[in-house]
């Protein structure tokens, strides 16, 4: 079954550390993406890769780094200098192929609770 | 800016029919998005528009209207498994990256 998945679903940490949450997906998609969704809010993008080592920064990639060393995968690192990091954190990735209507897949999120 | 407003929250009853509006302001256009969201789970996909006119699938329809700047998702014999949160996504150019709406609360009641 092809999918994206995300670990863990619910993670918590103290203020100050950094933490790394995981993202998979074996669609064969080229293009991945990292959101954030804060209640009230529509998602907003932090981080996307089109191609494998190649990832651009979104509206608010502070304090957030990425890396895409393989296409299957895209982790996201919450570093300790993002001021609000509690929050749901969506993967997604989608065929990136121009022309097509292209939708985005999410895997499960990740919920974060930093204190 | 870019912008994309949808009503907060909407009730209706089991076995009408709802429409959720979205309307949009961006820098461009390259097709709308709804996407259906369950508490606390994943977005999932459920219709697109590019050009103007109604897209129908199932219970589910969307119209869009880009002079106007308006779509809306239309829902038939609503089931109680509808009660979800639902998304408009605009995507803005050939980059892949959506423009996200806040998302609009539909609650069934029996």
């Amino acid at each position: 079954d092809g999918g994206i998945t995300q670990s863990p679903k619910y993670l918590f940490r103290k203020e100050g550390q950094n933490v790394t949450l995981s993202c998979e997906q074996n669609l064969n998609h080229d293009a991945m993406y990292w959101y954030r969704q804060d209640p009230g809010q529509g998602l907003r993008l932090i981080y996307y890769s089109q191609i494998v080592n190649d990832f651009q920064k979104g509206d608010i990639a502070e304090g957030y780094s990425v890396s895409r060393e393989k296409k299957e995968s895209f982790p996201l690192t919450v570093t300790s200098a993002q001021k609000n990091p509690t929050a749901f954190y969506l993967c997604a990735s989608s065929l990136a192929l121009e022309g097509t209507q292209d939708e985005q897949y999410f895997g499960p999120g990740t919920r974060l609770t930093v204190t | 800016g870019q912008n994309i407003d949808q009503p907060t929250e909407m009730t209706a009853t089991e076995g009408a029919i709802v429409q959720i509006n979205c309307t949009y302001q961006t820098s461009g256009f390259n097709g709308l998005f709804w996407y259906q969201q369950h508490a606390g789970e994943a977005p999932t996909f459920l219709s697109y528009n590019v050009l103007d006119g109604l897209e129908e699938k199932g219970r589910f329809s969307s119209f869009l209207s880009r002079s106007k700047g308006y779509s809306y998702l239309l829902l038939k014999e609503l089931q109680m498994k509808d009660s979800a949160s639902y998304l408009c996504a605009v995507k803005v150019d050939s980059n892949y990256q959506l423009i996200w709406g806040a998302g609009t609360k539909l609650i069934i009641k029996p």
